[in-house]
C-alpha cells in the first residue's frame, strides 16, 4: 500500500529558532500534500495544501510567512516553521492522497521551548 | 463551510457492550473516511465509503453511509479493551487546489473491563 514517511518524529527546539519537518511518498508520485497540525485532545486542522512546483495554498487564518511550505519534487515536501515560539508546540502531520485514499505520515512532535 | 460533527465526544463503554458513534456533516460529499488513532500515534485508516448506501466491516468494527441524510455510523459490537483509541471521520470535498478532508470532532472511546 501507499506509505507516506515524516521526519522527524519528534523535535524540542527554542524559541526563535526555525524547524523544517520533511514529508515523502515512498512508492507513489505526489502532486499533491497536506499539512495539518493538532493540538492535544483536539482533532486535526488542515493548514495547508503543498502542490508541486507551485506555490501552496493556505488555509484562513494560517501564516504563510511563518509556515513555509515547499514541495520541489513528486515525493517530497517540507513544512518549516520559522521563529518558532511555545504557541506553534503540536503535532504535525502530513498526508498525500493516492486514488481515493489519504495516506497519513507517522506525525511530528514539535516543543518548543 | 463544510462542517463535521461526531457525537458523543467521549465514550466509556463495557467489554461485550455494542455501540455506535454518529457523523454528521453539513453539505454535500460522497467520500467519507474513518480514522483510529492512539495516543501519540498519527492515524491508521480504518474505512473508506464512496457512495451513498455504502457498508463495510471489518472485526468488530462496521461503517455505514447515507449520503442523503449526510450521515455516517461507526457500530463497534462487543467491544474490548483493544478499541479503545480516538476514533474521527473526515469527509472530502473537490476543492481547485485539490480534494480537502475535513475532520470531525473526534470520539474518545475507553473500553473497560
Amino acid at each position: 500500500g501507499a506509505v507516506v514517511s515524516q521526519h522527524p518524529s519528534r523535535v524540542i527546539c527554542k524559541s526563535g529558532t526555525s524547524v523544517k519537518i520533511e514529508c515523502r511518498s515512498l512508492d507513489f508520485q505526489a502532486t499533491t500534500m497536506f499539512w495539518y497540525r493538532q493540538f492535544p485532545k483536539q482533532s486535526l486542522m488542515l493548514m495547508a495544501t503543498s502542490n508541486e512546483g507551485s506555490k501552496a495554498t493556505y488555509e484562513q487564518g494560517v501564516e504563510k510567512d511563518k509556515f513555509l511550505i515547499n514541495h520541489a519534487s513528486l515525493t517530497l515536501s517540507t513544512l518549516t516553521v520559522t521563529s518558532a515560539h511555545p504557541e506553534d508546540s503540536s503535532f504535525y502531520i502530513c498526508s498525500a492522497s493516492p486514488l481515493y485514499t489519504f495516506t497519513f505520515g507517522s506525525g511530528t512532535r514539535l516543543t518548543v521551548v | 463551510e463544510l462542517k463535521v460533527e461526531q457525537n458523543p465526544l467521549f465514550l466509556s463503554m463495557q467489554e461485550g457492550k455494542n455501540y455506535t458513534i454518529y457523523c454528521n456533516y453539513s453539505t454535500t460529499s460522497d467520500r467519507l473516511y474513518w480514522y483510529r488513532q492512539d495516543p501519540g500515534k498519527s492515524l491508521e485508516s480504518l474505512f473508506v465509503l464512496l457512495s451513498n448506501g455504502a457498508v463495510k466491516q471489518e472485526g468488530r468494527l462496521m461503517a455505514s453511509l447515507d449520503t442523503k441524510a449526510r450521515l455516517s455510523t461507526l457500530h463497534i459490537t462487543a467491544a474490548v479493551h483493544d478499541l479503545s483509541a480516538t476514533y474521527f471521520c473526515a469527509v472530502a470535498e473537490k476543492k481547485s487546489s485539490g480534494d480537502k478532508l475535513t475532520f470531525g470532532t473526534g470520539t474518545r472511546l475507553a473500553v473497560r473491563p
